[in-house]
């Protein structure tokens, strides 16, 4: 049973480039969070989608970033028009639910550097 | 809004030292708390899961407690190896949305 898969690893972009971070959740899960975390500082949460719906979005920057988890395929976190305050690690999570006992199940991230 | 703080932000201990790692949080009306642990470089790898209306939960050496009126919870880690090495998360679940609030970690370091 494969965990969170999160590709790429490593992303490095030019500033103004557009970057595009893909997680494919766990078997079975259909609830995606996305989290962030910069340098010297604790994980953010960015935003929560399940299958082609965005739940809840209010830790996401307004301007530049979208987010989407649709029917098929993986959930996308895209950046446009990168800074080099976006360089992070994104993390992705995935359950199965929402209920008191379902925990969290993170992927590996990927590490976004902005040249 | 919930904030979660961990203290000492670092470590060190020797090998086969028992040892807690602290965490708490400022609302205690909480969903459920989640222990991580992270290597460098490396995603999340979930320890425990502790439920709103539970008191401890253990798996293998470790054990975690939660005290939910006085906004607390400590991972226990018994007889501890170099191998534990690693930053140890706390993260708070509210239920609005399942979003965590996470602390900034205790990196912990074993000695040999």
């Amino acid at each position: 049973n494969a965990g969170v898969m999160q590709n790429p690893r490593h992303l490095v972009r030019r500033r103004g480039q557009e970057a595009r971070l893909r997680c494919s959740p766990m078997k079975g899960h259909s609830h995606v969070y996305w989290y962030r975390q910069l340098p010297e500082e604790g994980l953010k949460f960015m935003v929560y989608l399940q299958k082609e719906n965005i739940i809840d979005e209010s830790g996401m920057p307004k301007e530049r970033f979208s987010a989407e988890f649709p029917k098929e395929g993986p959930s996308i976190l895209r950046i446009q028009q990168v800074v080099r305050g976006d360089s992070a690690a994104y993390f992705c999570a995935s359950s199965p639910g929402t209920g008191w006992n379902q925990p969290q199940h993170f992927g590996d991230g990927t590490r976004l550097s902005i040249l | 809004k919930q904030e979660v703080t961990q203290i000492p932000a670092a470590l060190s201990v020797p090998e086969g030292e028992n040892l807690v790692l602290n965490c708490s949080f400022t609302d205690s009306a909480i969903y459920n708390l989640q222990w991580f642990r992270q290597d460098p470089g490396k995603g999340l790898t979930s320890l425990l899961l502790i439920q709103s209306s539970q008191r401890e939960q253990t798996s293998g050496r470790l054990n975690a407690s939660l005290d939910k009126s006085s906004g607390r919870s400590t991972l226990y880690i018994a007889a501890s190896q170099p191998g534990d090495s690693a930053t140890y998360l706390c993260a708070v679940n509210t239920g609005a949305n399942s979003k965590l609030t996470f602390g900034k970690g205790i990196t912990l370091s074993v000695r040999p």
